[in-house]
């Protein structure tokens, strides 16, 4: 089966750093992606990690611990443009597959 | 701009009625799939076609259809709609070997 689980609900304030949990349960595992999806909006891509360890992008960096099925985004320096929703991804293998988790949005207050 | 494109980005219609939703890949992408987004869920992956060929179905109703034709664009098929068939519909596209996937912008569907 799969199980990927996440915050439903964040909150942080302009100019801090927040740390956006995922863990999961998959029978296949082809890499952990990261999307953001502002409401009503299509979901773009962030992040993708494949080997265990903290890849880094900017404001924002992604780990992975495949031992543990879990993932983590981070975002520093937050800005109100990063309110919106962040969608934790488990590739899965054969086809090519996402399976997402129902998301965690986020709020930044000024 | 994530280079796949869908059309329409709004629909509205009525109870049984049918629509057909069309998605464009990025130039490239063999691969289309397809997600519906109703109100504050996730995404739920219906189906996934390579060059031409179904490859993967998750929760999709009988009632919905789809198929990619040769020059890769494809088409869902929602038929005898019911108002719970009202979500956003995205279309994504990848290339062969990856599982990094590319949204569209999405079809606003209502159903009245």
């Amino acid at each position: 089966g799969q199980n990927i689980d996440q915050p439903t609900e964040m909150t942080a304030t302009e100019g801090a750093i927040v740390q956006i949990n995922c863990t999961y349960q998959t029978s296949g595992f082809n890499g952990l992606f990261w999307y953001q999806q502002h409401a009503g909006e299509a979901p773009t891509f962030l992040s993708y990690n494949v080997l265990d360890g903290l890849e880094e992008k900017g404001r924002f960096s992604s780990f992975l611990s495949r031992s543990k099925g879990y993932s983590y985004l981070l975002l520093k320096e937050l800005q109100m443009k990063d309110s919106a929703s962040y969608l934790c991804a488990v590739g899965d293998t054969g086809f090519q597959k996402l399976v997402f988790g129902t998301g965690t949005r986020l709020l930044v207050s000024p | 701009d994530s280079g796949v494109t869908q059309t329409p980005k709004h629909l509205i219609t009525a109870t049984g009625q049918r629509v057909t939703l069309r998605c464009s890949p990025r130039s490239g992408d063999l691969s289309v799939y397809w997600y519906q987004q109703s109100l504050d869920q996730g995404l739920q992956f219906l189906i996934q076609y390579y060059n031409g060929e179904e490859r993967a179905k998750g929760n999709i109703l009988e009632r919905f259809s789809a198929q990619q034709f040769p020059d890769l664009h494809s088409e869902l098929n929602l038929s005898s709609l019911e108002l719970g068939d009202s979500a956003l519909y995205f279309c994504a596209s990848s290339v062969e070997g990856l599982n990094t996937q590319y949204f569209g912008p999405g079809t606003r569907l209502t159903v009245l």
